[in-house]
């Protein structure tokens, strides 16, 4: 597709349930990361892929959150045993590049409800 | 460490009023500086950017100047306009990572009606 697609774009879990969440960046883009954005905040960033290598995964709450891209397109976060506070929406952003002066593009993000 | 204060809101504008939104920056180094936008069910998306002191970042009537000297990067419009009704998040690259890894502010919801 043209654009970064998320799937599913609504997850609803009970607490202790393990959830997967997908994303397709646009093909050929070297970078992606994984955001969180609680209701009213700002996007707060979870790991950062470059191709199949997790470069930076100090944004994770907990070993509860684990994500992968092993052939370096598609990308999965993993969230185990969701707890309520695990609620948010999750966005998943790619770039062609790896440059700091790039644009990144989102997609429209996995709503997650823990009940 | 880096972080980005954004102007609170929501903010209501009439059609065709000027449209300011404040955001300050701390940062160690010197980092890029983002707008980006939330349209209502849409992804965020890029409004502009600013990769240097003095430079300015335009787009859709929109622009923002990187200011060193204040570590600002408001936001101006001089006269909007209904489908501008989105929320504003101020953003800028996280160095210490030396990727284009994005910080961003809390957002700031604007509504401009007719």
């Amino acid at each position: 597709g043209a654009g970064v697609s998320q799937s599913p774009r609504y997850k609803v879990a009970k607490r202790g349930q393990d959830v997967a969440l997908r994303c397709d960046p646009i093909s050929g883009h070297v970078s992606l990361f994984w955001y969180q954005q609680a209701l009213g905040q700002g996007p707060e960033f979870l790991t950062y892929f470059q191709n199949e290598a997790q470069l930076d995964k100090s944004g994770l709450p907990s070993d509860r959150f684990f994500a992968e891209r092993p052939e370096g397109s598609v990308s999965t976060l993993k969230i185990q045993r969701t707890q309520q506070e695990d609620s948010a929406v999750y966005l998943c952003a790619s770039s062609p590049g790896t440059s700091g002066t790039g644009e990144l593009f989102f997609g429209e993000g996995s709503r997650l409800t823990v009940l | 460490g880096d972080s980005v204060t954004q102007m609170e809101g929501p903010v209501t504008l009439s059609e065709e009023a000027f449209l300011t939104i404040n955001c300050t920056y701390t940062a160690t180094g010197y980092p890029s500086l983002f707008w980006y936008v939330q349209y209502p069910g849409e992804g965020l998306q890029l409004l502009l950017k600013a990769t240097k002191a003095d430079d300015k970042g335009s787009n859709k009537g929109f622009e923002a100047t990187y200011r060193k000297e204040t570590t600002s990067f408001h936001l101006e419009k001089g006269s909007v306009q209904v489908s501008d009704s989105a929320v504003y998040f101020c953003a800028l690259t996280r160095t210490q990572t030396g990727a284009n890894n994005l910080f961003f502010g809390t957002g700031t919801r604007l509504t401009v009606i007719p």
